[in-house]
């Protein structure tokens, strides 16, 4: 069975410049979160997907930061435009449902320069 | 407001030694209790998880952890280290009152020296 699957694993962009990150999760997974991890911290949630409506977006800098999942199975996560302080790693992960635990990606290292 | 604290940033421990990595969370009606494992430059891993049953439970690796319901705590234990365990450890909690909102703790480092 495959596992959750992210795109790039690595980027680096000027600041100003827009980017995306893509997600596939496990298929049958209805739960999808996307995470940010800056080094030598824990995962902080972004948002959280049930199917595709986005549940818990509350930590989502809306300003610049955009998400989406289409027909509930792959999602995009965008920054416009990305700032300096927006290096960091993005994790998205997809759960079964409730009491179930999240499978991770490997993530997708941001660096904005 | 939903939080998991890990009360020690780097763990450093000799090889064939016991350690213990705490994890507490703020205090909630209902939760599932998970620690996932990082090796540099890879993804989480799932070391174990706490649903509901005996409050010991056990994981790979040879850790297990323990759920402590009037500490609200989740602490991961081993009883000898190796090397290879050297890796960033994190304690998440899912608040289910919040609708299955995983909450990750800021991670211990644990250094497995020899």
């Amino acid at each position: 069975e495959a596992g959750v699957v992210q795109s790039p694993r690595y980027k680096i962009i000027e600041k100003k410049q827009p980017v995306a990150f893509w997600c596939n999760p496990i298929s049958g997974h209805n739960t999808l979160y996307w995470y940010l991890q800056n080094l030598g911290q824990g995962p902080e949630l972004l948002i959280r997907y049930e199917n595709e409506e986005a549940v818990d977006d509350s930590q989502l800098p809306k300003d610049r930061f955009s998400a989406e999942r289409l027909k509930g199975v792959d999602s995009t996560l965008k920054i416009q435009p990305a700032e300096l302080g927006d290096s960091a790693v993005y994790l998205c992960a997809s759960s079964s449902g409730v009491g179930t635990e999240a499978f991770f990606g490997q993530g997708t290292r941001l660096t904005v320069v | 407001a939903q939080s998991v604290t890990q009360l020690d940033s780097q763990v450093p421990v000799f090889e064939e030694a016991p350690v213990e990595l705490r994890c507490n969370y703020s205090s909630s009606v209902s939760v599932y209790l998970f620690w996932y494992v990082q090796y540099p430059n890879q993804g989480l891993q799932l070391l174990l998880k706490y649903l509901s049953g005996s409050t010991l439970v056990k994981g790979i690796n040879g850790f297990e952890a323990e759920f402590n319901k009037s500490q609200t705590s989740f602490h991961l234990r081993k009883p000898s280290v190796h090397i290879s365990d050297t890796a960033e450890y994190f304690c998440a909690v899912s608040f289910m009152e919040y609708g299955n909102k995983l909450v990750f703790g800021a991670g211990t480092i644990l250094r497995v020296k020899s």
